[in-house]
């Protein structure tokens, strides 16, 4: 069965454009991770979508970062006015509900900010 | 969370059986053991968790004593391509749960 999808796999910007970056989880999946990666670095969480409860936006690292989620499916992040700072792998990850449920994690997208 | 420490890298040659030990001394009555892999240019891929004691599937063991302070991931009879980097976690997995990487453990598998 297909996995988790994201979009665009590799994305190159100038400093202070916006980007969006896509993910598709597993269909079924009610829950729904954003993820960051920077070079050599463990991941570092961004915000948890659960069914049509209110997202867990506590590791969004500033208020140029959103995300959503629509239909309960696909979910896009958002980071305006981009900074170099930025620049990173960017993972989506989907689970099953309930306990122990392991997470599937997208390729990511690897974000340059120029 | 539970905080977890792992070594930082370990090598190996191919053929030999890799264990890779993760301490998490503050884990919690509900917290699971989960094992991570993650490859250069790609998500992590879960390879496998246990709560207590000792489990197999077709890729690793994970031993659990009886404490629960700690894990091994072992490898059996690892290849060149195992070589990756190897994320212990821990929690409950419950909703809402987001996982909490740490830099892993960096497996070099060498001819």
């Amino acid at each position: 069965g297909a996995g988790v999808s994201q979009s665009p796999s590799n994305k190159v910007t100038e400093k202070g454009k916006d980007v969006e970056l896509r993910c598709d989880p597993i269909s079924g999946h009610t829950a729904l991770y954003w993820y960051r990666q920077s070079l050599g670095q463990g991941l570092e969480f961004l915000i948890y979508f659960q069914g049509n409860s209110a997202p867990d936006k506590s590791g969004l690292p500033s208020d140029r970062f959103s995300a959503e989620r629509t239909g309960g499916s696909v979910s896009t992040l958002t980071i305006q006015r981009t900074q170099q700072e930025d620049s990173a792998v960017y993972l989506c990850a989907s689970s099953q509900q309930g306990s122990a449920q392991p997470q599937h994690f997208g390729d990511g997208t690897r974000l340059s900010i120029l | 969370l539970a905080k977890t420490t792992q070594p930082i890298s370990m090598d190996s040659y191919e053929g030999q059986e890799v264990n890779i030990t993760c301490s998490h001394n503050n884990i919690a009555t509900n917290d699971y053991i989960t094992w991570y892999q993650q490859f250069p240019s790609q998500g992590p891929r879960f390879i496998i968790q246990g709560y207590k004691t000792k489990v197999t599937n077709e890729v690793a063991s994970l031993f659990i004593p009886a404490d629960r302070k700690s894990s091994t991931l072992s490898l059996p009879r690892v290849s060149l391509s195992d070589t990756a980097v190897y994320y212990c976690l821990v929690g409950d997995g419950e909703a809402g749960t987001a996982l909490i990487f740490g830099k892993g453990t960096t497996l070099s598998v060498s001819s």
